[in-house]
């Protein structure tokens, strides 16, 4: 029992270039969330899920896109990396006690 | 729209002494109040939360927090901090389920805790 994890861990991009950040969860919970970390503001939140084939956006959607095709997997593009993406990126995930569990994140810097 | 404000940026205490970790919010009906604790390069851990009942809620490793609805609070509480308290905190408002928030969470800006032995 994993809990949620994170793919991968650390990435270093170009500006310019692309990836994708995957969450996976064996905790068959509904909804699941993305969201990024940055010193003193706090985590805020790109994009969410409420279920298998359903994306919406968050707080600060601009510059990514997601997508759920398997209820356990909820996925993080960047199309084109730039240089303000440098962040953590943190999944959560929760069923509909509120209760949001945490992935351990990755670091990605953009260059 | 719901708003979480962590007044104290950086908090240093001495080991043993009691902790208070301050938390205001705004939201228009009554909230999801959680706290969340992370230690360096980790993710984030589940302290407590409050969606209803008690005012006072028990957490894991000591902490307790109180709701105050005419204060629109929910600040954080240890009697003895632990040198291995030393993490960053979040304070998170959260809305309820049935309406068409979907349990997103807003965060406060976090609060980094610094125990001197």
């Amino acid at each position: 029992n994993a809990g949620v994890t994170q793919t991968p861990k650390f990435r270093v991009l170009k500006t310019g270039q692309s990836m994708t950040l995957l969450c996976a969860q064996d905790m068959n919970h509904e909804y699941m969330y993305w969201y990024r970390q940055d010193p003193g503001m706090g985590l805020r939140l790109i994009h969410y899920s409420v279920g298998e084939g359903t994306t919406a956006k968050g707080e600060v959607p601009d510059g990514y896109n997601v997508s759920r095709l398997k209820k356990q997997n909820f996925l993080l593009g960047l199309e084109s990396a730039a240089p303000s993406q440098t962040s953590v990126y943190f999944c959560a995930t929760s069923g509909r006690e509120e209760t949001q569990y945490f992935g351990p994140g990755t670091r990605l810097l953009v260059l | 729209a719901q708003s979480v404000t962590q007044p104290d940026i950086h908090i240093t205490v001495s080991e043993g002494a009691s902790l208070e970790l301050r938390c205001n919010y705004s939201y228009g009906a009554t909230p999801y109040l959680f706290w969340y604790v992370q230690s360096p390069g980790q993710g984030l851990q589940l302290l407590l939360k409050y969606f209803s009942g008690d005012t006072l809620v028990q957490g894991i490793k000591g902490f307790e927090a109180e709701f105050k609805r005419s204060q629109s609070s929910f600040n954080l509480r240890k009697p003895s901090v632990h040198w291995s308290d030393a993490a960053e905190y979040f304070c998170a408002v959260g809305e309820a389920a049935g309406g068409t928030s979907y349990g997103k969470l807003t965060f406060g800006q976090g609060t980094i805790l610094t125990v001197h032995p």
